[in-house]
């Protein structure tokens, strides 16, 4: 069983839709949570973190957390063209280690 | 979070050579991390490299095959050895934990070297 498992996609949603994005883990001594965001060709950038059950939001992006689920979902609101990206969903089990899935590739149609 | 720089950008090496990345931080820190990034695959980590100790190997990467140097805090290099056509990927440089950090868990990555062995 993969660790952190995420559909590969693509997702594909209008413009100015909500994407959403989910991803789910297996270690239930999980700790930390994080969504990146890896555009082609370039390295992956830290979106959000997310550590306490529930929601979190930073401007167009909340990220949900449910760990009695081990679900972890990241929303894109107003969806845009330039959101267009692979989204990697990545989990700490402690210590310095964080497990990645194989990400999300979403499509934004303008 | 830290400004990480890489280089080579990308390289193209022949079979059987050895080639050194190097990646520096403008900030100390704690935990730097090696990855390779196949097209259309995510992340696999292979080593994770600590200051004055010995580079951490994980499953599958061993250390006569990708050598891992981390003399300071802001600095370390992987080397690909004997390469492949197989060895053909991104690798990139990721790290955690400024010393003045107390969070050790959040990751940054650097520009990545795409290598490509003929």
């Amino acid at each position: 069983q993969k660790e952190v498992e995420q559909n590969s996609g693509p997702l594909s949603v209008p413009e100015g839709a909500i994407a959403s994005l989910n991803c789910t883990y297996s270690d239930r001594g999980s700790q930390s949570f994080f969504w990146y965001r890896q555009y082609s060709g370039k390295s992956p950038e830290l979106i959000m973190s997310i550590y306490s059950n529930g929601d979190k939001e930073d401007g167009r992006f909340t990220a949900q957390l449910n760990k009695a689920s081990q679900y972890v979902s990241l929303l894109i609101r107003d969806s845009q063209p330039s959101d267009s990206a692979t989204y990697l969903c990545a989990v700490n089990t402690g210590g310095f280690k964080t497990i990645f899935g194989a990400g999300t590739r979403l499509f934004v149609k303008a | 979070s830290a400004v990480i720089s890489q280089k080579p950008s990308r390289d193209i090496c022949q079979r059987g050579t050895s080639l050194t990345i190097q990646c520096q931080v403008d900030s100390q820190v704690t935990m730097m991390f090696w990855y390779r990034q196949q097209p259309g695959q995510s992340l696999t980590l292979i080593a994770t490299a600590n200051q004055g100790s010995e580079a951490t190997y994980e499953s599958g990467f061993v250390i006569d095959k990708f050598p891992i140097s981390r003399p300071n805090l802001t600095f370390s290099t992987l080397t690909v050895s004997n390469m492949s056509p197989e060895d053909s990927s991104i690798y990139l440089c990721s790290v955690s934990a400024g010393l003045a950090e107390i969070s050790t868990d959040t990751q940054y990555f650097g520009p990545g070297t795409r290598l490509t062995v003929l």
